[in-house]
């Protein structure tokens, strides 16, 4: 089956530093997707993108669909406390299901 | 903003059991999805129903897995004889829009212990 590769597994930031996380595949997605988990509770999401090539913001969040369909990379600026969590990426094919990375956990020290 | 609800947030049950989780999904959808969690690891896919019959289903999902639309609002999975690696958050999830292309809002999970 398709598998997401993404990295870093974890991070420890100071508040204010930028952050910057990817993901790649060895197969072609038509949406890639970033999610955030908090403990407890079911992902979030924070960006979708849909055409290769596309770069979308949302406030801090900034996203980019790789030009290969492969990849796909978070960046997130100005970091604060609140920006604490697990943070998934996951590629759809089609309707049918989304693959999820292994996730990565962000710690930022205030 | 629309939600997805499932209940019990917390089920403990024994070896063997059957449990049923239950969800409630955004209205006027057409696709349902269950996703499971094992503690400390990646979301991974179950199953998706579309037009109130399993459209795809993964390698986890099975005999002892099932899944029915009961009546208009709950979507249910079904676990037969739970093992002990049956343990996990279970999410529920609804497309953010109805041609399921662009995520999901997911529920808030279902833990499930089997001892």
């Amino acid at each position: 089956g398709q598998q997401l590769n993404q990295s870093p597994q974890s991070m420890f930031i100071q508040e204010g530093e930028d952050v910057s996380m990817n993901c790649t595949s060895s197969s072609i997605f038509n949406t890639w997707l970033w999610y955030k988990q908090d403990p407890g509770e079911g992902p979030v999401l924070l960006i979708a993108l849909y055409k290769a090539g596309e770069l979308t913001s949302n406030g801090r969040l900034t996203a980019q669909f790789g030009i290969t369909r492969k990849d796909s990379f978070l960046n997130i600026s100005a970091s604060i406390p609140s920006d604490v969590g697990i943070y998934f990426c996951a590629g759809q094919l089609h309707a049918g299901k989304s693959t999820f990375g292994d996730g990565t956990t962000l710690t930022v020290k205030p | 903003e629309p939600e997805v609800t499932q209940t019990p947030s917390h089920q403990v049950t024994q070896m063997g059991q059957e449990v049923i989780l239950r969800c409630v999904p955004i209205s006027n959808h057409l696709y349902f999805y269950w996703y499971r969690q094992i503690l400390g690891q990646k979301v991974e896919f179950l199953v998706s129903f579309y037009n109130n019959e399993i459209s795809e289903k993964s390698e986890i999902f099975d005999d002892q897995f099932s899944v029915e639309r009961p009546d208009g609002s709950n979507f249910t999975l079904k676990i037969r004889s739970t093992k002990l690696e049956d343990s996990a958050m279970y999410f529920c999830a609804s497309p953010r829009q109805t041609d399921a292309l662009y995520g999901y809002t997911f529920g808030s999970g279902t833990r499930l212990t089997v001892v």
